[in-house]
């Protein structure tokens, strides 16, 4: 049981738009914590998505948007392709743990139909 | 090239030992907190250890504390795992991710902005 919630599979058609939500609670979203997105394509290592909520390191382009309310967060795609297909995860910090600060989601596996 | 590059897994027998180790390039290693997140089979990510850049500092999921001690040199640019009383559980891939930091008045942001391929870590008699 992961500390932060995600939808186990989300889908969608070549050029919409997705969303994945993850749900924290008061000691990691809630309690002010950033929130960050990962990407790992079949096979192959995470990557960084987006950091601090809403930011996208280099490389990474503007179709993939963040956004953060209250104990909450969601990744956004727009313009979906097939290269997106994989696996996402949301990462925060928590307060409650005595030793597993860093937590993870669960991930949710994103399907271009 | 900005890499990251683990080595030092395999099959190992419950209780058994191992140490894994990772090869940093391309950047200032002793400037950067670096981590182990591990994950297993057909399942999600999770953090296992982390230190400081200089070292002084680690830091451990529960889930490792007592058995794994995580350590760097910085002279050679390199992370270390090691491993102990092994078990089932932590059959997993091990990547070894650096870390930022971000340190505020009102809460500490971590997050890994540069990830290495991983080493397959088998516990299994």
């Amino acid at each position: 049981q992961s500390v932060l919630t995600q939808p186990p599979s989300v889908s969608g058609a070549p050029g919409q738009r997705v969303t994945i939500s993850c749900t924290g609670s008061s000691s990691n979203i809630g309690a002010g914590y950033d929130v960050h997105w990962y990407q790992q394509l079949p096979g192959t290592a995470p990557k960084l998505l987006i950091y601090g909520n809403s930011n996208r390191p280099s490389g990474v382009p503007d179709r993939f948007s963040g956004s953060k309310s209250g104990t909450s967060a969601s990744l956004a795609i727009t313009g979906l392709q097939a290269e997106d297909e994989a696996d996402y995860y949301c990462q925060s910090y928590d307060s409650s743990l005595s030793g597993s600060n860093v937590v993870f989601g669960g991930g949710t596996k994103l399907t271009v139909l | 090239e900005v890499q990251l590059l683990e080595s030092g897994g395999g099959l190992v027998q419950p209780g058994g030992s191992l140490r894994l180790s990772c090869a940093a390039s391309g950047f200032t290693f002793s400037s950067y907190a670096m981590s182990w997140v591990r994950q297993a089979p057909g399942k999600g990510l999770e953090w296992v250890s982390a230190i400081s850049g200089s070292g002084g500092s680690t830091y451990y999921a529960d889930s490792v504390k007592g058995r794994f001690t995580i350590s760097r040199d910085n002279s050679k640019n390199t992370l270390y795992l090691q491993m102990n009383s092994l078990r089932a559980e932590d059959t997993a891939v091990y990547y070894c991710a650096k870390t930022v930091i971000v340190v505020v008045i009102t809460a500490d942001h971590w997050y890994f902005d540069l990830w290495g391929r991983g080493t397959l870590v088998t516990v299994s008699s």
